[in-house]
Parts: C-alpha cells; structure tokens; sequence
C-alpha cells in the first residue's frame, strides 16, 4: 500500500519569507511518481511539480524548489520569498504501482502580507 | 485554465435523489480520473477510464458509476444520495500511457461541489 504523510497542517508566514513543506511517503515499488499540487481558494488543483523516483536531482523553477531524498523517503517543497497569492492549501502526491494518485492530507499555507 | 471542464459548478439536491456529473477532458487526453475531496476523506481517488474503458477503481460506492463516452468526456452518477455525499467531485485527465504508474501529471478540473440536504 502507499502512502502519504504531511506532518504538517498550517504554516503562517510573512511575505518574503520563505516556506517548507514536508512530504513523506510509504511505498514497495522501485518506480514511482512524486507531485505537488496547490490548491488556492478559489478551489482548483494546480499542478505544480513532478519528479520520478530514478532522479533524485533536486531543481529550482522560479521561486519554487523541491529537494527529494529517496534514503528518507522525503520530498519536500520550498516556495522562496513567500507572496500572499501564494497562501493555498498544498497537496504531495505518490504514484506507484497503479494508476491513481494518492494524496497527502494537505498544508494550509498562510502567507500574511 | 487547466483545459479540463466540469459541470455543473454547484450542484444541491436532497437526500435519495440522483444526479450527474459531467466531465470534459484536455484535448488529446484519453485518461479521465474522478476523485472526491471531503473534510473528513481528504482526496480520495473514485475511478479511472482510459478511451472509453474502466482501467481502475479506488474508494467508489456501489451507488456511484461512471462512463467514459466515445467522444472522451465522462460522467459519473451518483443515486441514493446521503448526506455523507457532500464533497467536491474532481475530474482530472492525463496524456496517453500504457500502464501504470500514473506517469504523466493529472489536471484537474474546477471541480462540481455537491451538496445534499
């Protein structure tokens, strides 16, 4: 079975400081998937990142950057220099073997100007 | 915009009743996902159908069915509605691929909030 774990629920900042999400997931297949969704309040789910388990380089795409760690089972998100439209609900997702994605719990991200 | 469409929006009906929710996917995408979004469930995923056939299901109650129809965009019928049913139904859709794992990122439509009174 995979799983998905984000420990943490709320985080609050002040613009221009930067955020980290943490995700941890649970699975026993060797080829996987990882995505971060954000989810604004307007309701939608935005893509936002995909990496595959074969590439654990760690990138940066404008503000956002991700660092996944396969001896940890991590793969956490970093938005840099927070902005208040940044302030979304964000989901870490797994697939594996199987054709769905399984979701984390979600971190409530608050970013205060 | 994610190219995936969904409707209705909002959708409020009473208890027993069924209804139908609608789903249009990206363009040259054959898979279409539905997943329910619930305060108690979180994002749970209900049924997949890739051109036409059912490829997977998830948490999907016998009361729940789903279609993928010729022309690609899906439908997923919900009866004997309870009140445990209010959620936000999610449609997603991703590109072409042979199998699993779910390779290519999903996008989401805006979502159909169903609420039953």
């Amino acid at each position: 079975a995979q799983k998905v774990t984000q420990a943490q629920t709320e985080i609050s900042v002040v613009e221009k400081e930067d955020v980290t999400l943490d995700c941890v997931y649970e699975t026993r297949d060797t080829t996987y998937y990882l995505f971060w969704y954000k989810q604004p309040p307007s309701g939608e789910l935005v893509f936002l990142i995909r990496r595959n388990s074969f590439d654990e380089q760690n990138e940066i795409s404008g503000r956002y950057s991700w660092n996944f760690q396969k001896s940890t089972s991590s793969f956490n998100f970093t938005i840099t220099a927070s902005q208040v439209v940044d302030s979304a609900v964000y989901f870490c997702a797994l697939s594996s073997n199987d054709y769905k994605l399984s979701f984390g719990a979600g971190t409530t991200v608050t970013v205060r100007a | 915009d994610s190219g995936v469409t969904q409707t209705p929006k909002h959708l409020i009906t009473a208890t027993g009743q069924r209804v139908t929710l609608r789903c249009s996917p990206r363009s040259g995408d054959l898979s279409v996902y539905w997943y329910q979004q619930s305060l108690d469930q979180g994002l749970q995923f209900l049924i997949q159908y890739y051109n036409g056939e059912e490829r997977a299901k998830g948490n999907i109650l016998e009361r729940f069915s789903a279609q993928q129809f010729p022309d690609l965009h899906s439908e997923l019928n919900l009866s004997s509605l309870e009140l445990g049913d209010s959620a936000l139904y999610f449609c997603a859709s991703s590109a072409t691929w042979a199998g699993p794992p779910a390779t290519y990122e999903q996008y989401f439509g805006p979502g159909t909030r169903l609420t039953v009174t």
